[in-house]
């Protein structure tokens, strides 16, 4: 298995909802990543997890909230999310350690509104 | 600060022509190049990955180059079809702990029939 898989592929909600994004892979990758991605933009990391510890948070709001269960799964809970949240949200997974990136792969995205 | 640019921004061709896309980059210390290919409202796709001693590598019709010498790479698209249409993005990884990557702003590639 070389995949990233991600769950929902969209999701529309209401400002004041709660939801979460679900992202697994079975590739034996110790190090799982969260992007947000809008259009026609290069997709901007958000949180780094290492062997299941949060090791990178790049000043996201808190109304995005990580959580990585096991070695195989991310999730990012979403809570009162503003419309400007809208985006595509892509998970990533990689072996960890300085250049040990070659199996980086991406997940397909969830696409994201928020109205 | 690390850079990663592309040119063009964007480039219409027609079915079955060739095109090149343009990658310079001041990411310090260097660790690898890659290509990747992005579906509108999809995950990029891994083309080529490249390291310091590598200068061309192939994948299908996609021939990927680079100079670590002059910091530039490039793709080759061959005897482009319809399916090509996407946006073609460039990212290199920092040879520091974490692996983290810098992408290029992509070309938007359109093949028309």
């Amino acid at each position: 298995d070389t995949e990233v898989t991600q769950t929902p592929k969209h999701l529309v909600m209401g400002m004041t909802n709660k939801k979460s994004l679900k992202c697994e892979q079975h590739m034996g990758h110790r190090a799982m990543y969260w992007y947000k991605q809008k259009a026609k933009k290069p997709p901007e990391l958000m949180f780094v997890y290492s062997y299941e510890k949060l090791s990178i948070n790049e000043s996201v709001p808190s109304r995005f909230s990580p959580e990585c269960p096991n070695s195989s799964l991310l999730n990012l809970h979403l809570h009162a999310l503003q419309p400007e949240d809208s985006a595509l949200y892509l998970c990533a997974s990689s072996q960890p350690g300085t250049g040990a990136d070659y199996g980086y792969t991406f997940g397909s995205g969830t696409r994201l509104t928020v109205v | 600060k690390n850079q990663v640019e592309q040119s063009p921004q964007s480039l219409i061709i027609l079915e079955g022509k060739n095109c090149t896309l343009q990658c310079n980059y001041t990411v310090s210390p260097f660790s690898n190049l890659r290509w990747y290919k992005q579906d509108t409202g999809r995950g990029p796709v891994s083309l080529t990955i490249m390291t310091f001693s590598e200068n061309t590598k192939s994948n299908r019709r996609y021939t990927a180059t680079l100079d670590a010498d002059t910091k530039q790479s490039s793709l080759h698209i061959t005897a482009s079809q319809l399916s090509d249409s996407a946006s073609y993005i460039c990212v290199v990884s920092a040879l520091v702990a974490g692996n983290m990557l810098t992408f290029g702003g992509g070309t938007r590639l359109m093949v028309k029939p």
